[in-house]
């Protein structure tokens, strides 16, 4: 069975960082390109940043996000830096079909990250 | 970026009938060298993350009942449900890969009259 598990969510100050985790389990994790989506409160999904042979990134984060993987230890990662009220959202990572398809089709439960003095 | 652009925002359908969710992309998804469109459709219940429904613009995912179609090339899409269930009610979403940078509709909500 396929498993995510997104952490590192939490209340952060503006213009501080986060270090958000995702452990996958039930692949075979370097056969797949994984994504970091978000959704503000009560809003729609927006793309953070796409990791395959390499890493695409929304424009609204661009320059302060990274996203990383360990196929070593089966993680994927997004350091957040400089993170504004905007950034407040439940992130959620998921796992690609494979092949060409970047389409998802097993995600986690996600992680809340607010951002907020 | 290319602008995926959902219509309606938000829909009202009686159990047992016929929903249909519309999707417009800003530019083509359909690469020809793969002759494949590059479009998904989710569906998001409350509370939940997204579930993959459709992808290749109308292949459906295993285990996704066979109420749920998709149909459309290029730039124009449409996920079909044929008889809605209860369980449907939730938010819907498109979702392009064309380009490296992926986007989403804006989403759908359908409820039920």
């Amino acid at each position: 069975e396929v498993r995510l598990l997104e952490s590192g969510g939490g209340l952060v100050q503006p213009g501080g960082s986060l270090r958000l985790s995702c452990a996958a389990s039930g692949f075979t994790f370097t056969n797949y390109a994984l994504i970091w989506v978000r959704q503000a409160p009560g809003k729609g999904l927006e793309c953070v940043a796409v990791i395959d042979v390499k890493a695409y990134y929304a424009d609204s984060v661009k320059g302060r996000f990274t996203i990383s993987r360990d196929n070593s230890k089966s993680a994927l990662y997004l350091q957040m830096n400089s993170l504004r009220a905007e950034d407040t959202a439940v992130y959620y990572c998921a796992k690609s079909i494979g092949g060409s398809g970047g389409f998802y089709d097993s995600w986690g439960q996600g992680t809340l990250v607010t951002v907020s003095s | 970026d290319i602008v995926m652009t959902q219509s309606p925002d938000s829909l009202a359908v009686s159990l047992g009938e016929r929903a249909t969710i519309n999707c417009k992309s800003s530019q083509s998804v359909f690469i020809s060298s793969s002759n494949k469109n590059y479009l998904a459709w989710y569906r998001q219940r409350p509370g939940q993350p997204p579930e993959l429904l459709i992808y290749w613009a109308s292949t459906r995912e295993s285990g996704v009942p066979d109420r749920f179609s998709g149909s459309g090339s290029g730039t124009d899409f449409t996920l079909t449900i044929s008889s809605l269930q209860a369980e449907d009610v939730a938010v819907y979403y498109c979702q392009q890969h064309a380009s490296g940078r992926h986007t989403f509709g804006q989403g759908t909500k359908l409820e039920i009259k």
